[in-house]
């Protein structure tokens, strides 16, 4: 079975600074998709990028990359410039052939002044 | 394009009753997946529909089932509900094409057993 696992439960930043967050996964697969989602107190879940585990090249979508360690089963999240808006829980995701995410225990991003 | 949509979005019910929330696919999703999430053991995943038919099922006793119909829309249902089934119930639709495996979620369903 696959697992994902964030160790760190709360992390804090100040505004706009740099901030990364961790994730490893266990999987035997080798094909598979990685994603990081972010839930506000609203709790809409909001998806900020995916990574496909083919891919060599670290996703980036504006603001936010990750640094994808195929070997390494490590799967991080770097939040530039910091913004209040990015305060949230946000998750790391696995899906591969089951068609369903696993996810890990999420972090909680405090943003500061 | 019009996102996924839940409802209701809050409910409440007593032990021993059952519910059916709804979901509604971003049009053109045929995936739709359902996603229990509780402070104690996180989000974890109930089941997959996929063209009317239960493609992946977790770990959930029988007294959680759902359906989907032709146009994609989902329905799960809880019966004989227990104090434990309290919790936010998230929907999330996906293409489900070999070009991408992205979920997109509604903004839940609470559900308060008491």
């Amino acid at each position: 079975a696959q697992t994902v696992t964030q160790s760190q439960p709360e992390m804090s930043v100040q505004e706009a600074e740099t901030v990364t967050l961790s994730c490893t996964y266990d999987t035997s697969e080798s094909d598979y998709y990685l994603f990081w989602y972010k839930q506000p107190p609203s709790r809409q879940m909001i998806l900020v990028i995916r990574q496909e585990a083919y891919k060599q090249q670290n996703a980036t979508e504006n603001r936010f990359s990750v640094n994808f360690q195929k070997a390494a089963k490590s799967f991080s999240l770097k939040i530039s410039d910091s913004q209040l808006g990015d305060a949230a829980m946000y998750f790391c995701a696995y899906t591969g052939t089951a068609s369903k995410l696993t996810f890990g225990t999420g972090t909680r991003l405090q943003v500061t002044l | 394009k019009a996102g996924v949509t839940q409802t209701p979005r809050y409910l409440i019910k007593t032990r021993g009753q059952q519910v059916t929330l709804s979901c509604s696919p971003i049009s053109g999703h045929r995936s739709v997946s359902w996603y229990q999430q509780t402070p104690g053991q996180g989000l974890q995943f109930l089941f997959e529909y996929f063209s009317e038919t239960q493609r992946n099922k977790g770990n959930f006793p029988g007294r959680f089932s759902g359906r989907q119909f032709s146009n994609s829309r989902s329905e799960m249902n809880v019966s004989t509900l227990e104090l434990g089934d309290s919790a936010l119930y998230l929907c999330a639709s996906s293409l489900d094409s070999t070009e991408s495996y992205e979920q997109y979620f509604g903004p839940g369903t609470r559900l308060t057993v008491t």
